[in-house]
């Protein structure tokens, strides 16, 4: 695998349960994003983990749970959803955040996600 | 105010024509970067090409180029000899030293959306 992998690529859920998102990136960088992807609305900021540290979460409710337990894998834990969180959920790693404006974010393909 | 606005919702060109995207952007911090994303219909957010504040030269990546005005604050992308495979959206986005608080935050455009003819 190269690059920045997502699992699923897609998932249906109702309200009540409760699923992760995974990303793992093998490029050896050291930051890692999680951002949401609505439709006809910018990509949105969720959290930011550097050294395995999260580094912000931009006010994002407390159903969305992350976890990064090493700089390589990233996790969203999704509990009690609701419609209006369905969307493209996209992850990202850079080689360190906070770092220098030519730090680049390198994205995985996403995970489509449909809240019933 | 809009920190990256890219004013084309949709744009359309004919196969092996170039093409310019878009995009104007705001800040005050003297050191920022450009960047340029493609994301086609599978939904992955490719990397195309970067040009840092204090870049002397226009960057080019292939059959990728970016046209910097830093004082009209804009950074338009121009894909030349367009290929079919290039139909996607792409998205401007930029990187502050200082972004309300947020080190280096990425601000990304609501995007274009472009479409090859053949």
């Amino acid at each position: 695998e190269t690059g920045v992998t997502q699992t699923p690529r897609h998932l249906v859920m109702g309200m009540t349960n409760k699923k992760s998102l995974k990303c793992e990136q093998h490029l050896g960088h050291n930051a890692m994003y999680w951002y949401k992807q609505s439709a006809k609305k910018p990509l949105e900021l969720m959290f930011v983990y550097s050294l395995e540290e999260r580094v912000e979460n931009n006010s994002v409710p407390s159903r969305f749970s992350p976890e990064c337990p090493n700089s390589s894998h990233l996790f969203l834990h999704l509990h009690t959803l609701q419609p209006e969180d369905s969307a493209l959920y996209l992850c990202a790693s850079s080689q360190a955040y906070g770092d220098a404006p030519t730090d680049t974010q390198y994205f995985g393909p996403g995970t489509r996600l449909t809240v019933l | 105010a809009q920190k990256i606005t890219q004013t084309q919702p949709g744009m359309f060109v004919q196969e092996k024509e170039a093409v310019t995207l878009d995009c104007t952007y705001d800040t005050s911090d003297p050191s920022y970067g450009l960047f340029w994303y493609k994301q086609p219909s599978s939904g992955e957010m490719i990397f195309l090409i970067y040009q840092g504040s204090y870049d002397q030269q226009n960057a080019t990546e292939g059959r990728y180029s970016l046209n910097f005005q830093k004082a009209r604050k804009s950074a338009n992308l121009v894909i030349s000899a367009s290929q079919l495979g290039d139909s996607a959206m792409y998205f401007c986005a930029m990187r502050e030293e200082n972004s309300g608080g947020s080190n280096y935050k990425l601000t990304f455009g609501k995007g274009t959306l472009l479409t090859v003819n053949p």
